[in-house]
Parts: C-alpha cells; sequence; structure tokens
C-alpha cells in the first residue's frame, strides 16, 4: 500500500538531548517537506527537499537538520538548540516533475514532547 | 504577517445543510490553493485544489471557489455530513505545486446530526 509512514507517533526527549524522526515514501515522489504544527496554528515549513542530497530552509528552520540521501526517506533531526520542540511533526511528499499541478500529501505525524 | 487567513476559528451546521468555510490572502503572486481535511493526531488529507485560471472546481460534494480580485477563496460542502467534522485548512502557493505551501490556521467544523 502506497504512502507516507512517520515513526514513531509519539516521542519523549529530555532537555538537552537530540532527537530524530523518520519519515518514508514510497509513492516515487521527489520532492518531501517537514512541517510543525502547534495548537490553534497552521502548519509551519521546517525544511524541503525537491531532489536527493539537496535539500532547502523553510521558515523556521533554527535548531533543527535534515538529510536525504535516499528519495524514499527524509529524516529530521530536532537538536537541542530548538528552544520549544513541543510540537506535532508532520512530513509530506509531493511530484515535482510535470505539467500539471500536484499537491503534497502527508503523513499521520509524529507528536514530539519535552521530559 | 498571515499572508492566508482564515478568520473563522469554528463552525457549526446542521446535517444535510451547507457548509460554507472561508480563506483570504494577500499575497498575489498565489496562484494555486488547496483544501486539506485534518482529524485529530492524524495528518491532513487533500481535498481539493484549485488553479488562479479558474474560478470554480466541482469534486463530488466539495466545491472551491476563487474571487482572485478580492483574494479570496470558499470552499462548499453540500450537503454536509456527520463525518466531515474536523479542522479544515486553506493553504496557497506561488508558482504552482513547485512552491512552498502557506497554510491557514484552520476552521473547525462542527456538522451535527
Amino acid at each position: 500500500d502506497g504512502g507516507i509512514t512517520q515513526s514513531p507517533k509519539y516521542l519523549f526527549r529530555k532537555e538537552g538531548q537530540n532527537v530524530t524522526l523518520s519519515c518514508e515514501q514510497n509513492l516515487n515522489h521527489d520532492a518531501m517537506y517537514w512541517y510543525r504544527q502547534d495548537p490553534g496554528q497552521g502548519l509551519r515549513l521546517i525544511y524541503y527537499s525537491q531532489i536527493v542530497n539537496d535539500f532547502q530552509k523553510g521558515d523556521i528552520a533554527e535548531g533543527y537538520s535534515v538529510s536525504r540521501e535516499k528519495k524514499e526517506s527524509f529524516p529530521l533531526t530536532v537538536t537541542s538548540a530548538q528552544k520549544n520542540p513541543t510540537a506535532f511533526y508532520l512530513c509530506a511528499s509531493s511530484i515535482q516533475k510535470g505539467g500539471n499541478n500536484q499537491p503534497q500529501h502527508f503523513g499521520d505525524g509524529t507528536r514530539l514532547s519535552i521530559l | 504577517d498571515q499572508q492566508v487567513k482564515q478568520n473563522s476559528p469554528s463552525l457549526s451546521v446542521q446535517e444535510g445543510r451547507i457548509s460554507i468555510l472561508n480563506c483570504d490572502y494577500t499575497n498575489s503572486m498565489f496562484d494555486y490553493f488547496l483544501w486539506y481535511k485534518k482529524y485529530p493526531a492524524e495528518g491532513p488529507t487533500f481535498l481539493i485544489s484549485i488553479s488562479s485560471i479558474k474560478d470554480k472546481n466541482e469534486d463530488g460534494r466539495f466545491t472551491v471557489f476563487l474571487n482572485k480580485s478580492a483574494k479570496h477563496l470558499s470552499l462548499h460542502i453540500v450537503p454536509s455530513q456527520p463525518g466531515d467534522s474536523a479542522v479544515y485548512f486553506c493553504a496557497a502557493s506561488e508558482g504552482g505545486s513547485q512552491g512552498n505551501l502557506i497554510f491557514g490556521k484552520g476552521t473547525k467544523l462542527s456538522v451535527k446530526p
């Protein structure tokens, strides 16, 4: 079954620790994205990647890092430099090539909490 | 400054009636608009989109209207069903789907039986 898989669904982190959120897609999509959602807020873009081995900062990249070594995978590391990491993190992917506009499709998210 | 605004945090509608969700934007360069539906603790699900060359797009019970001069779009759900109860996000991008999406804060729709 094709889709976007985020793991784990819930994650707890101690102060000062780095933590990595997984995102895998088997849709053969070119582009992948990481968003953060806070209560009562819309989604805000953290990082995005339109092609393997290349990625760009979004609106709120500080305290986060990513890698895109494979087309299917786009892990997000929340570093200790991120001062307010508690949030719901969403990964998305989309087709980039072709003449028609294509929507982004989302995984089911990872909720990160600080202990 | 918010580029995509959903000014109604919540909306309550009776089952079978029409639900109208509104969205305003400020960036005249936006040319691709989407609506997503989101249940708690799940990712958003794509509903319907429209490009700026059109003023209406329909898919079953869902219709999106775009008024470029007013920088306004709306999502109509007819007839509304209890299963439509969710948070609806409006999103927009510049450069079609090649551009990054800017999201509104969402409107929580409650459809009462």
